[in-house]
């Protein structure tokens, strides 16, 4: 079974500082990684996904996220943040050959001036 | 990637009615999904739709309640049947779109009263 957990429902922060939005998972098999970013009466946007390869996965407005086997954890970070970047942030996963993702629960991201 | 629209964006319900939510891709997709994200939670698949075969039901969600359509390769319906005001979600749909790239519709606001 999969599981995945986002440690923070919320997380202020002000303009300009670094975040780090963490996401922990669990699974019994290999699985694809996904960071989706929904802002004020939007659907999900893609920031970014890790396959394979390259543990750290640069994504799109600045976002950079690592994944951690030994700590099952996929930590989104950016080292300076907008206003505009104020949003809900969802992690995911989906097993490999599966078409199912699971979703954590979120984490609102409150940029502040 | 796919540009999905998905409509209506949002509606308002008297309870024991049916809402039918349309998802129409600009291009032909093999699978679509329909998930629902009630207030405060995150994303539940509720069933993949396949053209051609039977909509796939997660567990929880039957076919009386949230009977789906997929009459071709870029269009898909899901109906919300006999509404309560537990139903009162986003519902949104989603694509695989080659690899393992997956876009989501902007969502459907639902609420009954």
């Amino acid at each position: 079974a999969q599981s995945v957990t986002q440690l923070d429902s919320q997380v202020p922060v002000f303009e300009e500082a670094p975040v780090e939005l963490r996401c922990n998972y669990s699974s019994s098999v290999s699985v694809y990684l996904f960071w989706y970013v929904q802002y004020p009466n939007q659907g999900l946007q893609l920031l970014l996904k890790y396959l394979s390869g390259s543990t750290l996965v640069k994504g799109i407005n600045g976002f950079e996220a690592e994944f951690n086997k030994s700590q099952t954890s996929f930590h989104l970070r950016k080292p300076s943040v907008h206003i505009s970047d104020t949003a809900e942030y969802f992690c995911a996963v989906t097993p490999r050959g599966f078409n199912k993702f699971y979703f954590g629960s979120g984490t609102k991201l409150n940029v502040k001036p | 990637s796919a540009v999905i629209s998905q409509k209506p964006s949002r509606d308002i319900c008297q309870r024991g009615t049916s809402l039918t939510i349309q998802c129409q891709v600009d291009s032909q997709v093999t699978m679509m999904f329909w998930y629902r994200q009630q207030p405060g939670q995150s994303l539940t698949l509720i069933a993949t739709a396949n053209q051609g075969s039977e909509a796939t039901y997660e567990s929880g969600f039957v076919i009386d309640k949230f009977p789906i359509s997929r009459p071709n390769l870029t269009f898909s319906t899901l109906t919300v049947s006999n509404m309560s005001p537990e139903d009162s979600s986003i519902y949104l749909c989603s694509v695989r779109t080659g690899g393992e790239g997956y876009t989501f519709g902007s969502g459907t606001r639902l609420t009954v009263v």
